[in-house]
């Protein structure tokens, strides 16, 4: 069972505006958010995390939205850049440091910044 | 993805063979994670190690597979009597010993099985 679902397998976005990739969660145990950015033959880089206290937490051009009732968060880009296009992976963890807990991965989106 | 060291970074082998993966953690991470990646699909989680300590290793596969993290030196991950199935991205992740960090990972190895 996909406990952390990315429904769209890829995104296709303009040049400076505003990508928007979505992330489902079923299971209620999990307390801390995470977003990571995957070039092919590289490791996930870290981008941004939500502890679920928060519904918001915003970084340079990164804003992470969780809705804890609706158990979905989604990873707001803008402007996007040529740059961003990868894959995005959103991952859950039960601990609230995401530290200290195996991380439960979506199957990742692939994000297409367009000229 | 500076810090996390893997390798190989690629490594084939023979179906029966043995494949041994390396892992080491960013300088001061005492938290060591083994994922693996099938092709089109997420990252999965193996196992979850500290020094010398096996944490949860609920995500690996209970035969052929091992995992140890010694007082000094790297991480391994072995797999034993490989099989076709094995092919896949294996990678690690480190995070320090106190809560509230993210994990960060290599940029893992590819295993063929040929």
């Amino acid at each position: 069972d996909q406990q952390v679902k990315q429904n769209s397998p890829s995104l296709s976005v303009q040049e400076g505006r505003i990508s928007i990739l979505n992330c489902d969660y079923t299971n209620s145990m999990f307390d801390y958010f995470l977003w990571y950015k995957k070039y092919p033959a590289e490791g996930p880089t870290f981008l941004i995390s939500i502890s679920s206290i928060k519904d918001k937490n915003e970084d340079g051009r990164f804003t992470v939205f969780l809705n804890k009732s609706a158990k979905h968060l989604s990873l707001h880009i803008v402007p996007s850049q040529p740059g961003d296009s990868a894959v995005y992976f959103c991952a859950a963890s039960k601990d609230s440091g995401g530290g200290a807990d195996g991380l439960t991965f979506g199957k990742g989106t692939h994000l297409i910044i367009q000229p | 993805n500076a810090g996390v060291m893997q390798n190989p970074r690629h490594l084939v082998r023979r179906r029966g063979q043995e494949a041994r993966l390396r892992c080491s953690p960013m300088k001061g991470h005492s938290h060591v994670y083994w994922y693996r990646q099938l092709p089109e699909e997420g990252l999965k989680f193996m196992v979850y190690l500290q020094k010398e300590n096996i944490i949860d290793e609920s995500g690996m596969p209970k035969e052929r597979f091992s995992a140890e993290f010694p007082k000094e030196g790297p991480s391994i991950l072995r797999i034993q009597q490989v099989v076709r199935g094995d092919s896949a991205a294996y990678f690690c992740a480190s995070s320090p010993s106190y809560s509230n960090q993210p994990q960060h990972f290599g940029d893992g190895t590819r295993l063929s099985i040929l």
